[in-house]
């Protein structure tokens, strides 16, 4: 169970929009800010959003990431294919002086 | 070029020890926290422990402490994980990331470097 709460799949078709949610409480996403990564099968994972809403260089405008209260979002629109892949939203927890991932949401691009 | 990359992983049997290695090249290792996070078989991501940029703080997660145990050589660019009483449920690939400064005071860093991690498997 994470501490970090996501939906296990998303799915669109191409050029449509899609949004994950994370949800958390007080000591996490209502106290930090977010990140959000990317991996795609059999390899490492990659930072897609940090700090909320930023996207590191070579990330798509495509990809926005917005957070309100404990909660959190990664929107993507116009998707692709090249999308398809695996979602997890982390950050840390001051109560359990952890990092804490969400479970992640596998995106699949009908 | 800028790149981590972990070493050390295998099979050992439940209850034994295992040492992982993490080497860092192209940027300066002793500016940057680091973190060990895992990832069981099919399932998703865990992260396990964190050393701040000298090795004076460390944190660990529920699962691993008293078991677990980081360090790192800044004079030799390396990040370690100590494994003991290896569990089955330990089993998965282990990362080695490294951890961005946040870009502001009231935000926390980011996992902005990964290696390729490092299969271990705890079976009988």
């Amino acid at each position: 169970q994470s501490v970090l709460t996501q939906p296990p799949s998303a799915s669109g078709t191409p050029g449509q929009r899609v949004t994950i949610s994370c949800s958390g409480s007080t000591s996490n996403i209502g106290s930090n800010t977010v990140n959000w990564y990317q991996q795609l099968p059999g390899t490492a994972p990659k930072v897609f959003i940090y700090t909320n809403n930023q996207r590191p260089s070579g990330v798509p405008d495509r990809f926005f990431g917005a957070k309100s209260g404990t909660s959190a979002s990664l929107t993507i629109s116009g998707l692709q294919s090249e999308d398809e892949a695996d979602y997890y939203c982390a950050t840390w927890d001051d109560s359990l002086t952890a990092w804490v991932f969400g479970g992640g949401t596998k995106l699949t691009v009908l | 070029e800028v790149q981590i990359m972990e070493s050390g992983g295998g099979l050992v049997q439940p209850g034994g020890s295992l040492r992982l290695s993490c080497a860092a090249s192209g940027f300066t290792f002793s500016s940057y926290e680091m973190n060990w996070v895992r990832q069981g078989p099919g399932t998703g991501l865990e992260w396990i422990s964190n050393i701040n940029k000298d090795g004076s703080l460390i944190f660990y997660a529920a699962s691993v402490k008293g078991r677990f145990s980081i360090s790192r050589d800044n004079a030799d660019n390396s990040l370690y994980l100590q494994m003991n009483s290896l569990r089955v449920e330990d089993t998965g690939i282990y990362y080695c990331a490294r951890e961005s400064p946040p870009v502001m005071v009231t935000a926390v860093g980011a996992f902005d470097l990964w290696g390729q991690g490092t299969m271990v498997t705890v079976s009988s």
